[in-house]
């Protein structure tokens, strides 16, 4: 298994511009979740997802969003970035209630978003 | 609001005991404790979680008070590539979100 995968490891972008950040995962788990960490801080949530087709806000929202058309992908846009949203961006999944995977979150490589 | 407390930074000497405590006052009868770590800027790692009882895997133990006000991960043997941000976590089961504080920083010194 590859387990979460992150796509670009590294992007930097002006304010205004738009762009998706790619995750997805081959362990067939239902829960997906995004979150941002600043320098020197800890990781907050973003938007996450108990299933195909059903997503929920986390702690700091504004200014993204996601879908989740699948169980494989759960992607993360900003439609207008702005230099505050610049930070390290982690994917993270885990399986449902009764599954071996269920108590322990899988996280992706993280993303690193630069906006000028 | 924070649902843990735990201190901002701890040392511990190479091949020593670490013992990293954490506050969780106003925990709920429903909620585990969980651990994770962050090693330098890679994605979190899961080490251990537990309800009541004490727990213990091959990465740590977990020791949680009777009263289940506060609980210890102990690293029993630290080595170098043990130092990271450790993350103390209440939980309840179901489909609720990780929700992460700022952590300990533990630094295992030669």
């Amino acid at each position: 298994n590859a387990g979460v995968t992150q796509t670009p490891k590294f992007q930097v972008l002006k304010t205004g511009q738009s762009m998706t950040l790619q995750c997805a995962q081959d362990m067939n788990h239902e829960y997906m979740s995004w979150y941002r960490q600043d320098p020197g801080m800890g990781l907050r949530l973003i938007h996450y997802s108990v299933g195909a087709g059903i997503t929920d806000q986390g702690e700091v929202p504004n200014g993204y969003n996601v879908s989740r058309s699948t169980t494989e992908d759960f992607p993360l846009r900003l439609l207008s970035a702005a230099p505050s949203q610049t930070s390290v961006y982690f994917c993270a999944s885990r399986g449902s209630s009764g599954e071996s995977s269920y108590n322990e979150q899988f996280f992706g490589p993280g993303t690193r978003l630069t906006v000028l | 609001d924070a649902k843990t407390t735990q201190p901002p930074s701890m040392d511990c000497a190479e091949g020593r005991a670490a013992n990293l405590p954490c506050n969780h006052s106003t925990i709920s009868g429903n909620e585990y404790v969980y651990w994770y770590r962050q090693i330098h800027s890679q994605g979190p790692q899961y080490i251990i979680h537990g309800l009541k009882n004490n727990e213990t895997n091959e990465m740590a133990s977990l020791i949680i008070t009777e009263d289940r006000k506060s609980s210890t991960l102990i690293l029993p043997h630290a080595t170098l590539r043990d130092t990271a941000v450790y993350y103390c976590i209440v939980r309840v089961h179901g489909n609720t979100p990780l929700v992460f504080g700022k952590g300990t920083r533990l630094s295992v010194i030669a």
